[in-house]
């Protein structure tokens, strides 16, 4: 079964509005990240989590938040949504271990502002 | 996308053909992974590498750190290798983050 999930699958918000992306893992990794994939941008990192109660800046951090209220849940918040935040969300979790850094994906959170 | 750039873009190759993909780093890298998206958009771990090669079936790849590249070969192609190919370079630090490529776009015909 699937190692990372995340929740919804598909996000029609308005512009303004709240909007919270949920991920899960079972994977029992220390870090949680969240990309945006956008066309001529690959994928780039918004906010990470290093353990429960953390959350750092990523890359692109402007108009998100972070929430990481478990070892196993990473939320990202946008709470006034606008178009340019339409994007496929892409949610990972890593090992902190010495012997490997490798991230698992989930299958993506595909989000329209209108 | 400048920090990790990929070659070619867009590749088109024949069933049971041979190929390479090419990523050149200009940030100190540490390990690089290698992932296909297929056209469901789903993130498939290919390879995790320190310096070195790693082949699975079909698939290999070499990290060069001192040369700054790593390269993804792929044998005797077939229609379900098809699919747009990322290399993420995980830079030197604490941060354990990925910086990924603007990937190659394949497509195996018959």
């Amino acid at each position: 079964e699937a190692a990372v999930t995340q929740s919804p699958r598909n996000k029609v918000a308005v512009t303004g509005g709240k909007v919270t992306l949920s991920c899960n893992q079972t994977n029992n990794h220390n870090n949680m990240y969240w990309y945006r994939q956008d066309t001529g941008h690959g994928l780039r990192l918004i906010h990470y989590s290093y353990g429960a109660g953390s959350t750092e800046k990523g890359d692109i951090p402007d108009g998100y938040k972070a929430s990481r209220p478990s070892q196993e849940n990473f939320s990202l918040i946008l709470e006034l949504a606008t178009p340019s935040q339409t994007s496929v969300y892409f949610c990972a979790s890593g090992d902190a271990g010495e012997s490997s850094y490798e991230q698992y994906f989930g299958p993506g959170t595909r989000l329209t502002v209108l | 996308g400048d920090q990790v750039k990929q070659s070619p873009s867009a590749l088109s190759l024949q069933e049971g053909t041979n190929s390479a993909l090419r990523c050149n780093f200009s940030i100190a890298t540490t390990t690089v992974q290698w992932f296909l998206q297929n056209p469901r958009g789903s993130l498939m771990n290919l390879f995790y590498l320190v310096p070195g090669t790693k082949e699975n079936g079909r698939l290999k790849s070499t990290f060069n750190s001192k040369e700054s590249y790593s390269t993804l070969h792929i044998r005797d192609a077939q229609l379900e290798d098809s699919g747009t190919y990322f290399c993420a370079a995980d830079i030197t630090g604490n941060t354990r983050k990925l910086i990924f490529g603007l990937g190659t776009t394949l497509q195996v015909q018959p």
